[in-house]
């Protein structure tokens, strides 16, 4: 499809264990935003890409969280020790840069945590 | 800092009658404003924005005002329909940065 695509749609895991979220972006957007919305909160800003500038890494709230950009396209998100705040729906974004700020966001990954 | 504030978590208007959302910020050096609509189990989908050259943006149904002065921007849906009752969210940004969002309204549009 033309859309940013996200994968997987859900998944479970076990406290401790690390997870990979995957993010295909819209072909051609050089720009890439990394969302979380936990239960019955906004958008937390995690991390953003854009072209071949160094990610804006203010929003990640540990190191724990890393994120990854490989070609200018497909971004994985990697949480590593999972812990169980770190339970919510993670979005992925991209728009075209420049001067373009449109972000089109994907359906986004539900991470349960247990 | 919450740069960008939804301070009504939800909103309850009657079908036809007019939604009016609203938002605060308090960066001076954002220049580009969007607002957002999210379903549930679904990724937001963008609705109308405006340029900080610009004091209204009309499409369609969604209007879209920005007072710079008062740091204020609001969203008019007119008429309301019940398909429009989503989360709608607030966002701003600079050239080049990371688009900010707010907490969120939840508008629910009764028949």
């Amino acid at each position: 499809g033309a859309g940013v695509s996200q994968s997987p749609s859900n998944k479970v895991t076990e406290k401790g264990k690390d997870v990979e979220l995957r993010c295909d972006p819209i072909s051609g957007h050089t720009a890439l935003y990394w969302y979380r919305q936990s239960l019955g909160q906004g958008l937390e800003f995690l991390i953003y890409f854009q072209g071949n500038s160094a990610p804006d890494k203010s929003g990640l709230p540990s190191d724990r969280f890393s994120a990854e950009r490989t070609g200018g396209s497909v971004s994985t998100l990697t949480i590593q020790r999972t812990q169980q705040e770190d339970s919510a729906v993670y979005l992925c974004a991209s728009s075209l840069g420049g001067d373009s700020t449109e972000a089109f966001f994907g359906q986004g990954t539900r991470l349960t945590v247990v | 800092d919450q740069q960008v504030k939804q301070n009504s978590p939800s909103l309850s208007v009657q079908e036809g009658r007019i939604s009016i959302l609203n938002c605060d910020y308090t960066n001076s050096m954002f220049d580009y404003f969007l607002w957002y609509k999210k379903y549930p189990a679904e990724g937001p989908t963008f609705l109308i924005s405006i340029s900080s050259i610009k004091d209204k943006n009309e499409d369609g149904r969604f209007t879209v005002f920005l007072n710079k002065s008062a740091k204020h921007l609001s969203l008019h849906i007119v008429p309301s329909q019940p398909g429009d009752s989503a989360v709608y969210f607030c966002a701003a940004t600079t050239w080049g940065a990371q688009l900010v969002f707010g907490t969120g309204t939840r508008l629910l549009v009764s028949p």
